[in-house]
């Protein structure tokens, strides 16, 4: 089956402060989604990526869809203390079903 | 636009009673409609999907079933609950293949 890591698990910085996750694979995909989630609440979709080489921003957010289609990551620029949260890649292989990462789970310190 | 209804907000079961989760989608007809749970805030999991009336895939062997008795309304049922069966109740859908939406989530604690 698909293997699919995300890392780091967790993340603990200061406001103001730069953040990249990723997530790699052993499997090719043709769609990378990446969502955040607040506490008690549904995830939100942030970037959607759908083809390899793509980067995509949004605000202060960047996120690429790796050349070889089995990894992804985002960036997050300048943090806000409102960026606290868990993150989740969600790649596509195809029809409509997603992978879930693990999530990285983010705490901003004022 | 479109949007998406999940109840109860919150849900406190003893163990071996009964369950239904009810989601619904309005704005749009005929979508993918998806029930995932996640434990501990950690990682989705996907139950059951759907892509019309009375059509359910599931994913993963469990005393959970699905109903889909509306094409906008998606059900998450169980005759006995289990201990294990406490987490976060996610229903999302999705036009076809593309982006999933999710929905704001069912806290279920079995006690």
């Amino acid at each position: 089956g698909q293997q699919l890591n995300q890392s780091p698990q967790s993340m603990f910085i200061q406001e103001g402060e730069d953040v990249s996750m990723n997530c790699t694979s052993s499997s090719i995909f043709n769609t990378w989604l990446w969502y955040k989630q607040d506490p008690g609440e549904g995830p939100v979709l942030l970037i959607a990526l759908y083809k390899a080489g793509e980067l995509t921003s949004n605000g202060r957010l960047t996120a690429q869809f790796g050349i070889t289609r089995k990894d992804s990551f985002l960036n997050i620029s300048a943090s806000i203390p409102s960026d606290v949260g868990i993150y989740f890649c969600a790649p596509r292989v195809s029809g409509s079903r997603l992978t879930f990462g693990e999530g990285t789970q983010l705490t901003v310190n004022p | 636009s479109q949007t998406i209804h999940q109840w109860p907000a919150t849900l406190v079961q003893p163990v071996g009673s009964p369950l239904s989760l009810e989601c619904t989608v309005e704005g749009t007809s005929n979508p993918n409609l998806y029930w995932y749970r996640q434990a501990a805030g950690r990682g989705l999991q996907l139950l059951f999907y759907s892509v019309g009336i009375g059509q359910i895939s599931s994913e993963v062997p469990q005393n959970l079933s699905a109903s889909r008795p509306q094409d906008r309304q998606f059900i998450l049922s169980s005759k006995k609950l289990l201990l294990s069966d406490s987490g976060f109740y996610l229903c999302a859908w999705s036009k076809g293949a593309d982006t999933q939406y999710f929905g704001p989530g069912t806290r279920l604690t079995v006690l």
